[in-house]
């Protein structure tokens, strides 16, 4: 059973209107992460939480934003996606922020998205 | 976050051949050393990671790797290749400051 669960799979959005891409953990993970993975390219973290506390990558654009309501869910909200936003998005869970713990890093399948 | 190398970016292998996927890291202290797959339009799946204690490490669907902490290297290996290991394979140090870092990935074409 996945235990990393992205939805959509695919999701298709308009230059420069909102999207946000879902991500769910039956983990109980305290550490969630999201990647963005352009084509041809490595995994590149965007930001993460540790419980409720949001962490941001220095070179993350601010176009760029996440919500974690609960444990189980993190979401990515682009507010005006470009052109150059269309990638693979991966979330990612933890137990700690060592990624040591039972599975280490848990991925989930990834979002494709494609601007328009 | 330190960077990775990843020295091969495609890497063609006939089936039941053996293959090697070489990784070098920059930093020259303990870390957490982890090898990815990822399989077309999906996420990625750990094959293997090495924390402490044997430098030789197995993983899943026959995949080794040897951490060696004098070269900074920590290259995958498998003996004999299958059609359905052809992927992408990311190395990932994860350093002190609890960041996963990820190589640009090697791509393994396994040709019957």
């Amino acid at each position: 059973d996945a235990m990393v669960i992205q939805n959509p799979r695919y999701q298709v959005t308009q230059f420069g209107k909102p999207v946000t891409l879902s991500c769910s953990q039956t983990l109980n993970h305290n550490v969630m992460y999201w990647y963005q993975q352009k084509s041809s390219q490595a995994p590149k973290l965007l930001f993460h939480y540790y419980d409720k506390d949001f962490n941001n990558e220095a070179d993350t654009p601010d176009n760029f934003q996440s919500r974690r309501p609960n444990t189980s869910f993190c979401f990515l909200d682009i507010r005006s996606p470009g052109l150059g936003d269309a990638a693979m998005y991966l979330c990612a869970t933890s137990r700690d922020l060592t990624g040591v713990q039972d599975y280490g890093y848990t991925f989930g399948s990834g979002t494709r998205l494609t601007v328009v | 976050a330190q960077s990775v190398t990843q020295l091969d970016s495609q890497v063609p292998v006939f089936e039941e051949a053996p293959v090697e996927l070489r990784c070098n890291y920059s930093s020259s202290v303990s870390v957490y050393l982890f090898w990815y797959v990822q399989y077309p339009n999906q996420g990625l799946q750990l094959l293997l990671k090495y924390l402490s204690g044997s430098t030789l490490v197995k993983g899943i669907n026959g995949f080794e790797a040897e951490f060696n902490k004098s070269q900074t290297s920590f290259h995958l290996r498998k003996p004999s290749v299958h059609i359905s290991d052809t992927a992408e394979y990311f190395c990932a140090p994860r350093s002190n400051d609890y960041k996963l870092s990820f190589g640009a990935g090697t791509t393994v074409t396994v040709r019957a």
